[in-house]
Protein backbone atom coordinates (compact mmCIF):
# COMPACT_ATOMS: atom_id res chain seq x y z
CA UNK A 1 0.00 0.00 0.00
CA UNK A 2 1.77 3.50 -1.34
CA UNK A 3 -0.63 5.20 1.24
CA UNK A 4 -1.99 7.83 -1.65
CA UNK A 5 -5.97 7.09 -2.46
CA UNK A 6 -7.76 8.06 -5.01
CA UNK A 7 -11.43 7.78 -5.51
CA UNK A 8 -13.23 7.74 -7.34
CA UNK A 9 -11.60 4.11 -9.02
CA UNK A 10 -13.86 3.61 -11.81
CA UNK A 11 -16.05 7.20 -13.57
CA UNK A 12 -18.58 6.90 -16.57
CA UNK A 13 -19.68 9.66 -17.80
CA UNK A 14 -21.12 11.37 -21.32
CA UNK A 15 -18.95 14.06 -23.59
CA UNK A 16 -19.97 17.44 -22.73
CA UNK A 17 -19.63 16.75 -18.60
CA UNK A 18 -17.46 17.77 -16.13
CA UNK A 19 -16.17 15.35 -13.49
CA UNK A 20 -13.74 16.20 -10.29
CA UNK A 21 -11.00 13.26 -9.79
CA UNK A 22 -9.37 12.95 -6.38
CA UNK A 23 -6.51 12.49 -4.17
CA UNK A 24 -5.09 12.25 -0.85
CA UNK A 25 -1.27 11.78 -0.59
CA UNK A 26 1.02 9.86 1.39
CA UNK A 27 0.82 10.98 5.10
CA UNK A 28 3.85 13.61 5.47
CA UNK A 29 3.80 14.32 1.36
CA UNK A 30 3.65 17.90 0.54
CA UNK A 31 3.48 17.44 -3.37
CA UNK A 32 1.20 15.80 -5.44
CA UNK A 33 1.17 15.09 -9.08
CA UNK A 34 -1.16 13.84 -11.90
CA UNK A 35 -0.23 11.78 -14.81
CA UNK A 36 -2.91 10.57 -17.63
CA UNK A 37 -1.81 7.24 -19.20
CA UNK A 38 -3.95 6.81 -22.34
CA UNK A 39 -3.58 4.13 -24.69
CA UNK A 40 -2.49 6.00 -27.41
CA UNK A 41 -0.37 8.67 -25.57
CA UNK A 42 1.18 6.55 -22.91
CA UNK A 43 1.74 8.01 -19.00
CA UNK A 44 2.13 11.68 -19.14
CA UNK A 45 2.78 14.73 -17.00
CA UNK A 46 0.04 17.27 -16.40
CA UNK A 47 0.81 19.16 -13.57
CA UNK A 48 2.35 19.05 -10.10
CA UNK A 49 1.69 21.14 -6.64
CA UNK A 50 4.16 21.89 -3.31
CA UNK A 51 2.50 22.46 -0.27
CA UNK A 52 -0.83 24.05 -1.79
CA UNK A 53 0.97 26.15 -5.14
CA UNK A 54 0.92 24.92 -8.57
CA UNK A 55 4.88 24.23 -9.12
CA UNK A 56 5.10 22.93 -12.72
CA UNK A 57 2.78 22.38 -16.01
CA UNK A 58 3.14 19.54 -18.21
CA UNK A 59 0.34 18.44 -20.95
CA UNK A 60 -2.42 19.83 -19.52
CA UNK A 61 -5.37 20.65 -21.39
CA UNK A 62 -7.03 24.11 -20.97
CA UNK A 63 -10.28 21.98 -20.49
CA UNK A 64 -8.58 20.22 -17.08
CA UNK A 65 -7.40 22.25 -13.54
CA UNK A 66 -6.62 20.86 -10.71
CA UNK A 67 -5.53 22.41 -7.15
CA UNK A 68 -4.27 21.29 -3.68
CA UNK A 69 -6.54 22.12 -0.66
CA UNK A 70 -4.89 23.13 3.38
CA UNK A 71 -4.70 19.62 4.08
CA UNK A 72 -2.66 18.85 0.81
CA UNK A 73 -5.39 16.53 -0.66
CA UNK A 74 -5.57 17.69 -4.62
CA UNK A 75 -8.90 17.77 -6.95
CA UNK A 76 -8.48 17.45 -10.81
CA UNK A 77 -10.94 19.01 -12.56
CA UNK A 78 -11.92 17.54 -16.29
CA UNK A 79 -14.33 19.87 -18.12
CA UNK A 80 -16.34 19.51 -21.65
CA UNK A 81 -15.23 15.86 -21.75
CA UNK A 82 -14.13 14.10 -24.89
CA UNK A 83 -14.45 10.64 -25.74
CA UNK A 84 -10.54 10.63 -26.57
CA UNK A 85 -10.37 12.09 -22.46
CA UNK A 86 -11.19 8.23 -21.97
CA UNK A 87 -7.82 7.41 -19.90
CA UNK A 88 -6.59 6.18 -16.17
CA UNK A 89 -5.55 9.24 -13.96
CA UNK A 90 -2.85 8.65 -11.92
CA UNK A 91 -1.76 10.73 -9.05
CA UNK A 92 1.74 10.52 -7.11
CA UNK A 93 2.37 11.95 -3.94
CA UNK A 94 6.35 12.92 -2.21
CA UNK A 95 7.76 14.65 0.53
CA UNK A 96 10.05 17.48 -1.11
CA UNK A 97 8.53 17.89 -4.82
CA UNK A 98 11.56 17.90 -6.22
CA UNK A 99 12.89 15.73 -8.83
CA UNK A 100 15.28 13.55 -7.43
CA UNK A 101 12.36 12.87 -4.29
CA UNK A 102 10.72 9.19 -4.29
CA UNK A 103 7.33 8.70 -5.45
CA UNK A 104 4.27 7.04 -4.33
CA UNK A 105 1.85 6.16 -6.78
CA UNK A 106 -2.15 6.08 -6.26
CA UNK A 107 -3.99 2.94 -7.71
CA UNK A 108 -5.62 5.25 -10.52
CA UNK A 109 -9.30 6.55 -11.49
CA UNK A 110 -10.24 4.88 -14.57
CA UNK A 111 -12.35 6.94 -16.75
CA UNK A 112 -14.74 6.35 -19.42
CA UNK A 113 -16.20 8.95 -21.90
CA UNK A 114 -19.07 8.18 -23.63
CA UNK B 1 13.03 10.93 -31.19
CA UNK B 2 11.56 10.49 -27.48
CA UNK B 3 13.88 11.42 -24.79
CA UNK B 4 13.26 8.25 -23.15
CA UNK B 5 13.81 4.99 -25.16
CA UNK B 6 13.28 1.55 -23.65
CA UNK B 7 13.92 -2.27 -25.22
CA UNK B 8 12.59 -4.54 -25.49
CA UNK B 9 8.92 -3.62 -26.44
CA UNK B 10 7.97 -7.03 -24.98
CA UNK B 11 9.93 -9.97 -23.95
CA UNK B 12 8.38 -13.23 -23.34
CA UNK B 13 10.72 -15.83 -20.98
CA UNK B 14 10.89 -18.92 -19.03
CA UNK B 15 10.15 -19.65 -15.10
CA UNK B 16 13.98 -19.16 -13.71
CA UNK B 17 15.60 -16.94 -17.01
CA UNK B 18 17.65 -13.76 -16.04
CA UNK B 19 15.43 -10.79 -17.56
CA UNK B 20 17.13 -7.61 -18.44
CA UNK B 21 15.29 -4.22 -19.57
CA UNK B 22 17.07 -1.51 -21.25
CA UNK B 23 16.04 1.85 -21.14
CA UNK B 24 18.36 5.05 -22.45
CA UNK B 25 17.91 8.48 -22.21
CA UNK B 26 18.74 11.85 -23.97
CA UNK B 27 18.10 14.85 -21.46
CA UNK B 28 19.82 15.80 -18.58
CA UNK B 29 18.44 14.33 -15.78
CA UNK B 30 18.14 14.67 -11.60
CA UNK B 31 17.00 11.02 -10.98
CA UNK B 32 15.87 7.76 -12.86
CA UNK B 33 12.90 5.95 -11.95
CA UNK B 34 11.75 2.05 -12.58
CA UNK B 35 8.21 1.41 -12.31
CA UNK B 36 6.17 -1.65 -12.37
CA UNK B 37 1.93 -1.85 -13.36
CA UNK B 38 0.28 -4.96 -13.03
CA UNK B 39 -2.61 -6.00 -15.66
CA UNK B 40 -4.73 -4.26 -12.51
CA UNK B 41 -3.08 -0.72 -13.87
CA UNK B 42 -1.84 0.20 -10.48
CA UNK B 43 1.85 1.52 -10.26
CA UNK B 44 4.27 0.30 -7.88
CA UNK B 45 8.02 2.68 -7.72
CA UNK B 46 10.66 -0.06 -7.92
CA UNK B 47 13.66 2.50 -7.89
CA UNK B 48 15.18 5.76 -7.94
CA UNK B 49 18.70 5.81 -8.99
CA UNK B 50 20.99 9.12 -9.52
CA UNK B 51 24.13 6.81 -9.82
CA UNK B 52 25.24 3.75 -9.42
CA UNK B 53 23.43 0.36 -8.17
CA UNK B 54 20.80 -0.28 -6.29
CA UNK B 55 19.09 -4.10 -5.44
CA UNK B 56 15.94 -5.24 -4.07
CA UNK B 57 14.96 -9.13 -3.39
CA UNK B 58 15.58 -10.45 -6.70
CA UNK B 59 15.33 -7.00 -8.78
CA UNK B 60 18.87 -5.20 -9.77
CA UNK B 61 18.98 -1.14 -11.15
CA UNK B 62 22.15 -0.02 -12.50
CA UNK B 63 22.39 3.20 -14.32
CA UNK B 64 25.48 4.55 -16.31
CA UNK B 65 25.14 8.45 -16.02
CA UNK B 66 27.88 9.61 -18.84
CA UNK B 67 26.42 7.08 -21.29
CA UNK B 68 22.69 7.75 -20.01
CA UNK B 69 21.92 4.14 -20.09
CA UNK B 70 20.04 2.14 -17.03
CA UNK B 71 19.22 -1.68 -16.87
CA UNK B 72 16.65 -3.03 -14.82
CA UNK B 73 17.51 -7.22 -14.01
CA UNK B 74 15.43 -9.75 -12.68
CA UNK B 75 17.07 -12.62 -11.45
CA UNK B 76 15.24 -16.21 -10.93
CA UNK B 77 12.27 -14.62 -12.91
CA UNK B 78 8.73 -15.61 -11.70
CA UNK B 79 5.13 -15.89 -12.93
CA UNK B 80 4.06 -13.17 -10.59
CA UNK B 81 7.11 -10.88 -12.16
CA UNK B 82 4.72 -10.36 -15.41
CA UNK B 83 4.00 -6.92 -15.58
CA UNK B 84 4.47 -3.81 -17.52
CA UNK B 85 7.94 -1.82 -16.47
CA UNK B 86 8.30 1.37 -17.20
CA UNK B 87 11.60 3.61 -17.11
CA UNK B 88 11.01 7.71 -16.14
CA UNK B 89 13.19 10.01 -16.01
CA UNK B 90 13.32 13.51 -13.73
CA UNK B 91 14.67 16.12 -15.84
CA UNK B 92 17.38 18.77 -14.49
CA UNK B 93 15.98 21.58 -13.11
CA UNK B 94 15.40 24.22 -15.78
CA UNK B 95 15.50 21.15 -18.40
CA UNK B 96 11.30 20.86 -18.44
CA UNK B 97 8.62 20.52 -16.17
CA UNK B 98 9.30 18.89 -12.99
CA UNK B 99 7.21 15.54 -13.80
CA UNK B 100 8.29 12.48 -14.97
CA UNK B 101 9.24 11.99 -18.59
CA UNK B 102 8.42 8.18 -19.06
CA UNK B 103 9.22 5.62 -21.95
CA UNK B 104 6.42 3.30 -23.66
CA UNK B 105 7.14 0.25 -21.09
CA UNK B 106 8.55 -2.86 -21.69
CA UNK B 107 5.40 -5.74 -21.38
CA UNK B 108 7.38 -8.80 -19.98
CA UNK B 109 5.60 -12.14 -19.45
CA UNK B 110 7.09 -14.80 -17.40
CA UNK B 111 5.49 -18.59 -18.42
CA UNK B 112 5.64 -21.33 -16.09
Amino acid sequence: DSGVTQTPKHLITATGQRVTLRCSPRSGDLSVYWYQQSLDQGLQFLIQYYNGEERAKGNILERFSAQQFPDLHSELNLSSLELGDSALYFCASSARGSGNSPLHFGNGTRLTVT
Amino acid sequence: KNEVEQSPQNLTAQEGEFITINCSYSVGISALHWLQQHPGGGIVSLFMLSSGKKKHGRLIATINIQEKHSSLHITASHPRDSAVYICAVSKKPGGGADGLTFGKGTHLIIQP
